[in-house]
Formats: C-alpha cells, sequence, structure tokens
C-alpha cells in the first residue's frame, strides 16, 4: 500500500528510457547525500550517495549529480525498468551538526511496460 | 533484505492506548534511528541510539520514548495515541554514530482508530 504523501511529485517514464529524479537540499552546508529507494509495503533502500567534495558519482545504471550553487541533486537512472517503479528520496547530512539524515519528500517514478 | 528486522509489521490500536515497536538492528551495527513516514510528512527522524546511549533527538514527541537494550535492540513506546500517530514506523542501524549510509527495517504500519 501507499505508504508516502498524496501530493507527491510524480515521473512516468516508459520502460528503457533514461529517468532523471530530482532533489532540492536545504541546508548549504551539508556535506553528504544519499538517494534512497522505497517500493510499496517496504522500507527505504540505499542507492548511491555523494560527498560534497565530488560533482557526480556513478553506479550501477545510476547516476547522481551534485551542484552545490544551486542546491540541486539528482538521480539519474538508465534503461528504466518496472522493477525500477518506487518512491525516491534525497537525504542530506551535515557531518558539522546533528548526526541525523534529513530526507526529502520523494518523487513517485512510475515506470510503463 | 536490509538485515534490520521489525516487529510487529502491523499494529491497530484504539486512542488513548500505548504500543511497544521493536527493533533489530544489523549484526555488528551499534546504532538505532527512528523514524515516522506520515501521509503529509514525509520520513521524519524521531530520535538515534548508540550502544545503548541517546544520541541524537529529532520531533520526537513527549508521548513518545525509546531505548536500546545491551544486546542492542531498540524499542519505541508510543504512548496516549491518537489519530495523527498512525503512520509507518521505521527503524535504521548504522554501524557507528557518524556512519552516514543507514540501513531500514521493513518497518511497522500503526493505525489508529
Amino acid at each position: 500500500g501507499e505508504s508516502v504523501g498524496l501530493h507527491l511529485p510524480t515521473l512516468s517514464v516508459q520502460e528503457g528510457d533514461n529517468s532523471i529524479i530530482n532533489c532540492a537540499y536545504s541546508n548549504s552546508a551539508s556535506d553528504y547525500f544519499i538517494w534512497y529507494k522505497q517500493e510499496s509495503g517496504k522500507g527505504p533502500q540505499f542507492i548511491i550517495d555523494i560527498r560534497s567534495n565530488m560533482d557526480k558519482r556513478q553506479g550501477q545504471r545510476v547516476t547522481v549529480l551534485l551542484n552545490k550553487t544551486v542546491k540541486h541533486l539528482s538521480l539519474q537512472i538508465a534503461a528504466t525498468q518496472p522493477g525500477d517503479s518506487a518512491v525516491y528520496f534525497c537525504a542530506e547530512n551535515w557531518q558539522g551538526g546533528s548526526e541525523k539524515l534529513v530526507f526529502g519528500k520523494g518523487t513517485k517514478l512510475t515506470v510503463n511496460p | 533484505d536490509s538485515g534490520v528486522t521489525q516487529t510487529p509489521k502491523h499494529l491497530i490500536t484504539a486512542t488513548g492506548q500505548r504500543v511497544t515497536l521493536r527493533c533489530s538492528p544489523r549484526s555488528g551495527d551499534l546504532s538505532v534511528y527512528w523514524y515516522q513516514q506520515s501521509l503529509d510528512q514525509g520520513l521524519q527522524f524521531l530520535i538515534q541510539y548508540y550502544n545503548g546511549e541517546e544520541r541524537a533527538k529529532g520531533n520526537i514527541l513527549e508521548r513518545f520514548s525509546a531505548q536500546q537494550f545491551p544486546d542492542l535492540h531498540s524499542e519505541l513506546n508510543l504512548s496516549s495515541l491518537e489519530l495523527g500517530d498512525s503512520a509507518l514506523y521505521f527503524c535504521a542501524s548504522s554501524v557507528t554514530p557518524r556512519e552516514e549510509t543507514q540501513y531500514f527495517g521493513p518497518g511497522t504500519r500503526l493505525l489508529v482508530l
């Protein structure tokens, strides 16, 4: 069942297309960022992370881009598959402050076959 | 499977009641985090424990309390429950308190009637 809000940004793509999910973070002092994937009825699952001394990091089919100037983070998923359908959250952490992660609201990705 | 376990999976109770949610972290993880995920608030950090001691506090109500036991499992106690407490409650764990990558359990879905 649904585990996130009704007013989530949504992104609908065709299977095989590339997806780009965006996130605006709040704290200019944040120095570590994570993308999580949450499938319906499950807990958030770690996808990829990036530190503030990097602009780009690549994983398997995923790439995270960080633009500190405008406090923007993006997650690119290549060759999107139906199994990628989920809600995607970005989270930020400021090592100089509290150790908690601050999560964004999330984006719901739907992959159409 | 993240290795973090939570019980119960579902919980239905009435307003004014008290419930206890249980979390077992991944083997070797010393830090436990609790989050609340509701429809309109997204993922909200509640509290963090490290090796039995409270480490950080977030948006946790005074009606809520938590503890971490010597075997490192943690319990979140919710009392004087209100309708608005209905939500998913997630536990996450990490190796150290400053380990940014947190691994989430499957959650407990609480419904207060």
